[in-house]
């Protein structure tokens, strides 16, 4: 078991240009949800799914974004016409449905930084 | 909407101390509870799971405490060490369907040798 992981870890893209991530839950997990966390805050939903299904999606997440999880394995969050407010960590995390407690693994995350 | 505190932003202690971390939070229909560690610039690290339905977890030094009824839980570390200095977030999903985390700011723990 590899844990959740996310590519590429760091990024610095100019502003107006598009940039997009990708996470590989754990390999048996049926939820997929990304957070984004700024400098001195805890991580904030973004969105989930259940398999391939977009299930929720928050306010925060602005037409700007986009996110998918074809054939319900990895997933990729996009964001077009990148702003100085989208500096922050995005975070990725997997979990198992089916499982009582429903725990989830959190990967390393991806640090944006917007110039 | 459910808001989780957590108290006290910053804590500096000297190795061997004991401690407790608290974290409240508004809306006690929750499914469970996460105390998560975050190193700086790192992704986050689950350390314990409490079920809505127990009252407390234990895994080493680390002990978690739940009490739904009055929208409280502490994570309590013996015997501290350096390596333990981090960020301690925790995080609680209400009941429902989707389990979506609403996370505290965190406490910022510093152990110092």
């Amino acid at each position: 078991d590899t844990g959740v992981s996310q590519d590429p870890r760091h990024k610095i893209t100019k502003r107006g240009q598009n940039v997009t991530f990708r996470c590989d839950p754990i390999s048996e997990h049926n939820r997929l949800y990304w957070y984004r966390q700024t400098l001195g805050q805890g991580p904030e939903f973004l969105t989930y799914f259940q398999n391939e299904a977009q299930l929720e999606k928050s306010r925060l997440l602005s037409d700007r974004f986009s996110a998918e999880r074809p054939k319900g394995s990895f997933s990729t969050l996009e964001i077009q016409r990148t702003e100085q407010g989208d500096s922050a960590m995005y975070l990725c995390a997997s979990s198992l449905v089916l499982a009582g407690d429903h725990e989830q693994y959190f990967g390393p995350g991806t640090r944006l930084t917007v110039t | 909407k459910q808001e989780v505190t957590q108290i006290p932003a910053a804590l500096s202690v000297p190795e061997g101390e004991n401690l407790v971390l608290n974290c409240s939070f508004t809306d006690s229909a929750i499914y469970n509870l996460q105390w998560f560690r975050q190193d700086p610039g790192k992704g986050l690290t689950s350390l314990l799971l409490i079920q809505s339905s127990q009252r407390e977890q234990t895994s080493g030094r680390l002990n978690a405490s739940l009490d739904k009824s009055s929208g409280r839980s502490t994570l309590y570390i013996a015997a501290s060490q350096p390596g333990d200095s981090a960020t301690y977030l925790c995080a609680v999903p209400l009941g429902g369907s989707n389990y979506k985390l609403t996370f505290g700011k965190g406490t910022l723990l510093t152990v110092n040798p």
